[in-house]
């Protein structure tokens, strides 16, 4: 069984660029959340999608922006990036309820030159 | 605001040397309490899920607690492998009936032979 997977590994990019980042959610899981974590931070959360329409969003700018595909997978987007947008990308993935446990995949580290 | 704050931001032991890690939360209304395990680079690894206070689980040499107002993370007769940052991370009642995790920033445990 796979688990939580992402794309790319690692990823450089210069200030003012754009970026997307890949996610695809553990068989079973139709929910996709994203978390952004600074270097000795806890992650902090970003937005949460289900059945394609994001249904709730942390305290991130419009310049990040998110998807979700019918087959539940989902890219997260940044615009215009900052030199404070370097951080470690976190998916995690989940059936929806309430008592469901959030799933990590291994992140998407972006670096901001 | 949900807040969550753990202790100590870093902690040595030698192996076999027992100890607790404490997580404090103040949130609106719980619905679980989330241990991870976090190796340097990569994404959080689950541990244990406590929904009410009183309840305990337990992995290996790994036991989570939970109070109203705190977790502790209890590490019995660790090894060298038990050498992580661990996670803790409320999940609020949210209105709109989605989720989110509001994590703390997390305790290096270092484990020495």
């Amino acid at each position: 069984d796979a688990g939580v997977t992402q794309s790319p590994t690692h990823l450089i990019k210069t200030r003012g660029q754009q970026v997307t980042l890949r996610c695809s959610p553990k068989s079973g899981h139709d929910t996709v959340s994203w978390y952004q974590q600074a270097l000795g931070q806890g992650p902090q959360f970003i937005f949460q999608y289900y059945e394609e329409e994001e249904r709730q969003r942390g305290n991130f700018p419009d310049r990040f922006s998110g998807h979700q595909f019918p087959n539940y997978s989902s890219e997260l987007n940044v615009n215009a990036l900052l030199l404070g947008d370097s951080a470690l990308y976190l998916c995690a993935s989940s059936r929806q309820g309430s008592t469901d446990t959030q799933y990590f995949g291994p992140g998407t580290r972006l670096t901001v030159l | 605001e949900d807040q969550v704050t753990q202790s100590p931001e870093a902690l040595r032991l030698q192996e076999g040397e027992s100890s607790s890690l404490n997580c404090s939360y103040t949130v609106s209304g719980l619905r679980g309490l989330f241990w991870y395990r976090q190796d340097p680079g990569k994404g959080p690894e689950f541990l244990f899920t406590l929904y009410s206070a009183g309840e305990e689980k337990e992995k290996e040499r790994l036991k989570a607690t939970l109070t109203k107002k705190e977790s502790f993370l209890h590490i019995t007769a660790p090894k060298p492998e038990d050498s992580a940052t661990y996670l803790c991370a409320v999940r609020p009642v949210m209105n709109t009936g989605f989720q989110k995790l509001v994590f703390g920033t997390g305790t290096r445990l270092l484990v020495s032979p």
